[in-house]
């Protein structure tokens, strides 16, 4: 089956730091790669669409200047947490969807935990 | 804005019993409609995807329904075992180029 690697998968920075968390489809190419996030005890969140080689998505409410994505190839996706806040201290899940199923299916990586200190 | 609601928010249940998990939807141009398990700290399981062609969808223990007409789906659970313990979410999407929007979860504990 497809499968989606995350690293790393915890990460304990200082506040005003930059966290760069990486998404790898590792057996199928992926032109849209999709990331969350997840608060404490809340459900996940869609925070933007990464589309390869063009400029990400972002849903209402995301800072595109913090949250930086790079979707630079067919198997990878990064995003870049800038000067980072104990607020954005969350669990960031990311997802690619494999072109050639027929059902459009998301396949998710293991989540990336960061704590800002 | 589309939404999705899970109810309960949390069940727990004897071991053996079987057990229905609802998810509504207010999209009806639904594409996908995704259930997964989330083990406490840890990431998705993704459990069964129904099509919106599709009215369920079975694997195991496991069956899902989809009435697109109610903007319902439910996760019935047969023969239910301590392991099933876990939160269970429900995902949908408009479109397949569109991202997942997520229900907050049904939070299930099966008693020993």
């Amino acid at each position: 089956g497809a499968v989606v690697s995350q690293h790393p998968s915890r990460v304990i920075c200082k506040s005003g730091t930059s966290v760069k968390i990486e998404c790898r489809s590792l057996d199928f190419q992926a032109t849209t790669m999709f990331w969350y996030r997840q608060f404490p005890k809340q459900s996940l969140m869609l925070m933007a669409t990464s589309n390869e080689g063009s400029k990400a998505t972002y849903e209402q409410g995301v800072e595109k200047d913090k949250f930086l994505i790079n979707h630079a190839s067919l198997t990878l996706s990064t995003l870049t947490v800038t000067s980072a806040h104990p607020e954005d201290s969350s669990f960031y899940i990311c997802s690619a969807r494999d072109p050639q199923g027929s059902s459009y299916e998301q396949y998710f990586g293991p989540g990336t935990r960061l704590t800002v200190t | 804005k589309q939404e999705v609601t899970q109810i309960p928010a949390a069940l727990s249940v004897p071991e053996g019993e079987n057990l229905v998990l609802n998810c509504s939807f207010t999209d009806s141009a639904i594409y996908n409609l995704q259930w997964f398990r989330q083990d406490p700290g840890k990431g998705l399981t993704s459990l069964l995807l129904i099509q919106s062609s599709q009215r369920e969808q079975t694997s195991g223990r496991l069956n899902a329904s989809l009435d697109k007409s109610s903007g319902r789906s439910t996760l019935y659970i047969a023969a239910s075992q301590p392991g099933d313990s876990a939160t269970y979410l429900c995902a949908q999407t408009g479109g397949g180029a569109d991202g997942l929007t997520f229900g907050k979860g049904t939070h299930l504990i099966i008693q020993p």
